[in-house]
């Protein structure tokens, strides 16, 4: 059974703080995993992937993923209000979009 | 352009009314999407095309729905006898190829059904 879980929040992080978003799945056979942004009334747009192991830096935001516990996480540093936004996490088995399924998301809020 | 186009933006219709949806893909792309958002809800997938190959259409919710592709151009969303809970933006995506997860999204199309 595919399931992605995420916490809804909203995550209330202050300015300049570090927001640590996490998801969890449930499918083993998963090989690639997503952060997708999306603002309120926008499209979701793709900030980071991660296949391997470990943590991918990418600017501000770092993607972790542990298979073996079956997580991955998002960290966001030097939090801006520009990065407030609903965050999905996706994860695709390895064929088109049956194996691409997407958590509900987080809603992260940036206090000034 | 460059990025994914969709129309209409907005549609407004009556329940018991078929509407169809466009949606035009970044050249080069081969896989095409389609997800549905409700308000405040996550996507729901329902149907994914690649290439010539048959589509995927396990995550179309009724027979009400269907989508075609002309080879690797654009594509349209029918919806059939228009529900309320049909009520959602529709979003079309498209990827490189089959075996991406990097998807590029279009602004969708919002449907409400009165």
């Amino acid at each position: 059974q595919k399931e992605v879980e995420q916490n809804s929040g909203p995550l209330s992080v202050p300015e300049g703080a570090i927001a640590s978003l996490n998801c969890t799945y449930s499918d083993r056979g998963s090989q690639s995993f997503f952060w997708y942004r999306q603002y309120s009334g926008k499209s979701p747009e793709l900030i980071m992937s991660i296949y391997s192991n470990g943590d991918k830096e990418d600017g501000r935001f770092t993607a972790q993923l542990n298979k073996a516990s079956q997580y991955v996480s998002l960290l966001i540093r030097d939090s801006q209000p520009s990065d407030s936004a609903t965050y999905l996490c996706a994860f695709q088995r390895g064929r088109g979009a049956d194996g691409l399924t997407f958590g509900k998301g987080t809603h992260l809020i940036i206090q000034p | 352009g460059a990025g994914v186009s969709q129309s209409p933006s907005n549609k407004v219709t009556e329940k018991g009314k078929d509407v169809e949806l466009r949606c035009d893909p970044i050249s080069g792309h081969t896989a095409l999407y389609w997800y549905r958002q409700r308000l405040g809800q996550g996507l729901e997938f329902l149907i994914y095309f690649q290439g010539n190959s048959a589509p995927d259409k396990s995550g179309l919710p009724s027979d009400r729905f269907s989508a075609e592709r002309t080879g690797e151009s654009v594509s349209t969303l029918t919806i059939q006898r228009t529900q309320q809970e049909d009520s959602a933006v529709y979003l079309c995506a498209s990827s490189l190829g089959w075996n991406t997860g990097e998807l590029f999204f279009g602004e969708g199309s919002r449907l409400t059904v009165l």
